[in-house]
């Protein structure tokens, strides 16, 4: 499958900026996925994106947070004001060959101080 | 709403032996796949085996096989010939087909291989 990356691979921030975190480059592909993970905690769906929309999205996807496909290839995830507790990794997913299987980008580790 | 139990957050295994990680999972879906995740320390999410509850054939790939009970909502993982490289946290995770098709991950298996 090919790869999905993600960058920047580590983002430090301040509480209160806005980050974004990026998949790139990721073309033909029409089902993403953002997954977070608390460390030491288990993956917790955040959003689906589907043909340049939102599919569904968890109580977790409150309104700091949204998502684009800005250019028709990076998908991009945005935290308008973060908080101390966003700090997590947080994992872009695509869909394989078949929808039913997703395939995980290395993460970015977000450090909010 | 869907659980997904890991009721063993650590295992350790011998090189070269073999363990199996449990996994249970709640659901009234008829239609669903059910998958491990292997994440290494570097923390990446690497995709080991995955299985279709409608398949009664159990899901193999090389080294890891399956073990699934559609009735009592069991997944479990096998690991032959243990290598220290299989050394990772073990998630077991569930979809429903549809047009969301998130993934609901368990809270995962710490494996530890001694040499």
């Amino acid at each position: 499958e090919p790869e999905v990356t993600q960058t920047p691979s580590h983002q430090v921030t301040q509480m209160g900026q806005e980050v974004i975190l990026r998949c790139v480059p990721i073309s033909n592909h029409l089902y993403f996925y953002w997954y977070r993970q608390i460390l030491g905690q288990k993956v917790e769906f955040l959003v689906s994106f589907y043909n340049n929309e939102i599919s569904e999205k968890s109580e977790i996807f409150d309104d700091q947070f949204s998502v684009e496909r800005p250019d028709g290839s990076n998908f991009t995830l945005k935290i308008r004001s973060t908080k101390l507790e966003d700090s997590a990794m947080y994992f872009c997913a695509k869909t394989g060959s078949s929808y039913n299987e997703q395939f995980f980008g290395p993460g970015t580790r977000l450090t909010v101080l | 709403a869907q659980t997904v139990t890991q009721s063993q957050p650590e295992m350790s295994v011998q090189e070269a032996e073999t363990v199996t990680l449990s996994c249970t999972y709640d659901t009234s879906e008829s239609d669903y796949y059910l998958f491990w995740y292997k994440q290494p320390p570097s923390r990446q999410m690497i995709l080991v085996i995955r299985q279709e509850a409608y398949k009664q054939q159990n899901a193999t790939e090389n080294r890891f096989s399956v073990n699934f009970q559609k009735a009592a909502k069991s997944f479990s993982l096998k690991i032959s010939d243990s290598q220290l490289g299989d050394a990772a946290m073990y998630f077991c995770a569930y979809l429903v087909p549809g047009s969301a098709r998130q993934l609901t991950f368990g809270s995962g298996t710490q494996l530890t291989v001694l040499p």
